[in-house]
């Protein structure tokens, strides 16, 4: 257990439908990501926050994911009108910027399947 | 080419073997590296990072990087049945506006008892 929280641990849901995942970090961590992994693919990078703000958004995130870390703790990912190329592994990962080797330490994933 | 470049294995070797996990990266810019291994249907666990070229050891492991040859490997040493696993090779550029990691496809190692 790294000390990252995700919440669910695994969701269905209809093509369509919106969910939303959370993550809490490591609670002295002020940067957050958000990673997506497919079978048999490393993670791909979707967005980091550094506290609240957001600051960096790959190309990746169409415009049905929304991502927010309102008080600079927990984060949500948000996918709207779900799509079934949607399914995947959703990790969150935490770090303290500043550190000479800053090290990101992964939640244990929530896994969505769309139908 | 790819960011990042492993091969997908399955690696096979014998418990109590030296096991050799390579990857190679395009971003010279990168600054630290990193190995997670990941078992089936878990996420990513840090196993160790390297920053400078050479090697650096911590129990089992070994990592050696070469900055020149954009060539980062992993040595693990009495393999066990347990170190079975995908292993992830993910450099880090760390400068603002690149903080992601990038990761490789992984490469799969089966230890046989």
């Amino acid at each position: 257990d790294t000390g990252v929280s995700q919440d669910p641990r695994h969701k269905i849901t209809k093509r369509g439908q919106n969910v939303t995942f959370r993550c809490d970090p490591i609670s002295e961590h002020n940067r957050l990501y958000w990673y997506r992994q497919t079978l048999g693919q490393g993670p791909e990078f979707l967005t980091y926050f550094q506290n609240e703000a957001q600051l960096e958004k790959s190309r990746l995130l169409s415009d049905r994911f929304s991502a927010e870390r309102p008080k600079g703790s927990f984060s949500t990912l948000e996918i709207q009108r779900t799509e079934q190329g949607d399914s995947a592994m959703y990790l969150c990962a935490s770090s303290l910027a500043g550190l000479t080797q800053e090290t990101q330490y992964f939640g244990p994933g929530t896994r969505l399947l769309v139908l | 080419q790819k960011e990042v470049e492993q091969n997908s294995g399955p690696l096979s070797v014998p418990e109590g073997a030296i096991a050799s996990l390579n990857c190679t990266y395009s971003d010279r810019g990168s600054q630290s590296f990193f190995w997670y291994r990941q078992y089936s249907g878990k996420s990513p666990e840090l196993i160790m990072f390297i920053y400078s070229n050479g090697d650096k050891e911590d129990g089992r492991f070994t990592a050696q990087l070469n900055k020149a040859s954009q060539y980062v490997s992993l040595l693990i040493r009495d393999s066990q049945p347990s170190d079975s696993a995908t292993y992830l090779c993910a450099p880090f550029r760390g400068n603002t506006g690149f903080q992601k990691l990038v990761f490789g496809t992984g490469t799969r190692l089966l230890v046989s008892p």
